[in-house]
């Protein structure tokens, strides 16, 4: 089955700096890959989610990089603001399945 | 705005009595899943519901089954709840209307205690 690894599991960065979050999975039949950010006692909420005939994607300060050959993601935010501070998981997803495999979580402190 | 509701937020229960954690969507998602996440770990798939179809993870208890009456609730029965059991309960929903992938979307969570 599907495993998903994520780095680094804790990560400490200064306000207005670069995030970079990694994630490895080895199931190549995987083919939807969505990153979750969760707050403290919230839910998961999905910010960015990339499918497998794009190797980039991005939003506003965020985006996502796609490496199918390596089967690697990664999450980058830019220009980082306290607010980015939680946990982020990536996961993956083979097609039509209905599960993800989650990564173990990132948690990310912007220092101010 | 179209959401994921889950009730209560927190529930405190006691050891082997029987508790009902529930959740609602109005986004008219066919495909509804039950997660457990324990602390800083990532969420574990209990079962979902592929319509009205109940797949069960391999590695779920006994002790932990589902309803889903209709297409926006779905509840969580957890039927003697140990100490083990205390965690937050993630429900989520998804379509599987016209992607080959679907996105997930989550409720606020149910956090569990056990006496």
């Amino acid at each position: 089955g599907e495993n998903v690894e994520q780095h680094p599991s804790t990560l400490s960065v200064q306000e207005g700096d670069s995030a970079v979050i990694k994630c490895t999975y080895s199931d190549s039949a995987s083919n939807y890959f969505p990153w979750y950010k969760q707050e403290l006692g919230k839910g998961p909420q999905l910010i960015i989610d990339i499918r497998s005939n794009v190797g980039e994607k991005k939003d506003q300060r965020i985006a996502v990089t796609l490496n199918k050959t390596a089967k690697h993601f990664s999450l980058h935010i830019t220009e980082t603001q306290p607010e980015d501070s939680a946990v982020y998981f990536c996961a993956a997803s083979t097609p039509y399945g209905q599960n993800f495999v989650f990564g173990p979580g990132t948690r990310l402190s912007v220092l101010p | 705005d179209a959401m994921v509701i889950q009730n209560p937020r927190y529930q405190v229960t006691q050891f082997g009595k029987p508790v009902t954690l529930s959740c609602s969507q109005t986004l008219n998602h066919n495909v509804m899943y039950w997660y457990q996440q324990k602390s800083s770990q990532a969420p574990k798939l209990l079962f979902h519901y592929y319509d009205k179809d109940f797949n069960n993870e391999a590695d779920t208890p006994d002790n932990f089954q589902s309803r889903r009456p209709n297409t926006s609730f779905c509840f969580l029965d957890i039927r003697s709840p140990g100490l083990g059991d205390a965690a937050m309960y993630l429900c989520a929903t998804s379509s599987s209307a016209g992607a080959l992938s679907y996105e997930q979307y989550f409720g606020p969570g149910t956090r569990l205690t056990v006496t």
